[in-house]
């Protein structure tokens, strides 16, 4: 069975700094995909980024990358010139490439943003 | 609608009474998803449902959880005799399956509170 693994339960940050969320995952699947999923206190999960392991280029959405290294099995998201409305906690989750998988979640890291 | 709809976005029931969480997913999506989340833990999956195929009920805690897909679309979690442990939010999500992403798109929850 696939497990994910957050360390940091809580993270900080200032306005327009940087902050790195890590992430690690266990498993014997070569092909699969990872997400960063963003839980805002209205509590709907919200996709911020996805990386399919086969391509070894690491994913980016405006603000938002990743450090995706496949060998270490680890998996951090970097926020960019953070926002107050970026304060939310993120969920990193695997999914294996087949269609007929779910989601599995880390326990979450909270991050808080200040101004 | 356009995303994945839940209701009631909260329910306050007391110790041994059924409750009934509804989702309705999004339209043309053939997976839908059960999962909980207490309080400063991960989501937990729960159930999934895929097409016309049986239901993956694994994650189910206990015999007093259940639930149905009606038509391929909308589905009901149910859960007997509540115990006070119960009280989570529970989430649902969808997604395609043939030449998906992978993503997950999730309702914004029903917190339920069990007394």
């Amino acid at each position: 069975a696939q497990t994910v693994t957050q360390s940091q339960p809580e993270m900080s940050v200032q306005e327009a700094e940087t902050v790195t969320l890590s992430c690690t995952y266990d498993t014997s699947e070569s092909d699969y995909y990872l997400f960063w999923y963003k839980q805002p206190p209205s509590r709907q999960m919200i996709l911020v980024i996805r990386q399919e392991a086969y391509k070894q280029q690491n994913a980016t959405e405006n603000r938002f990358s990743v450090n995706f290294q496949k060998a270490a099995k680890s998996f951090s998201l970097k926020i960019s010139d953070s926002q107050l409305g970026d304060a939310a906690m993120y969920f990193c989750a695997y999914r294996s490439y087949s269609g007929y998988s779910t989601l599995t979640f880390g326990k979450g890291t909270m991050l808080l943003v200040s101004p | 609608g356009a995303g994945v709809s839940q209701s009631p976005s909260n329910k306050v029931t007391e110790k041994g009474k059924d409750v009934e969480l509804r989702c309705d997913p999004i339209s043309g999506h053939t997976a839908l998803y059960w999962y909980r989340q207490s309080l400063g833990q991960g989501l937990e999956f729960l159930i999934y449902f895929q097409g016309n195929s049986a239901p993956d009920k694994s994650g189910l805690p206990s015999d007093r959880f259940s639930a149905e897909r009606t038509g391929g679309s909308v589905s009901t979690l149910t859960i007997q005799r509540t115990q006070q442990e119960d009280s989570a939010v529970y989430l649902c999500a969808s997604s395609l399956l043939s030449g998906n992403t992978g993503e997950l798109f999730f309702g914004e929850g029903s917190r339920l509170t069990v007394l």
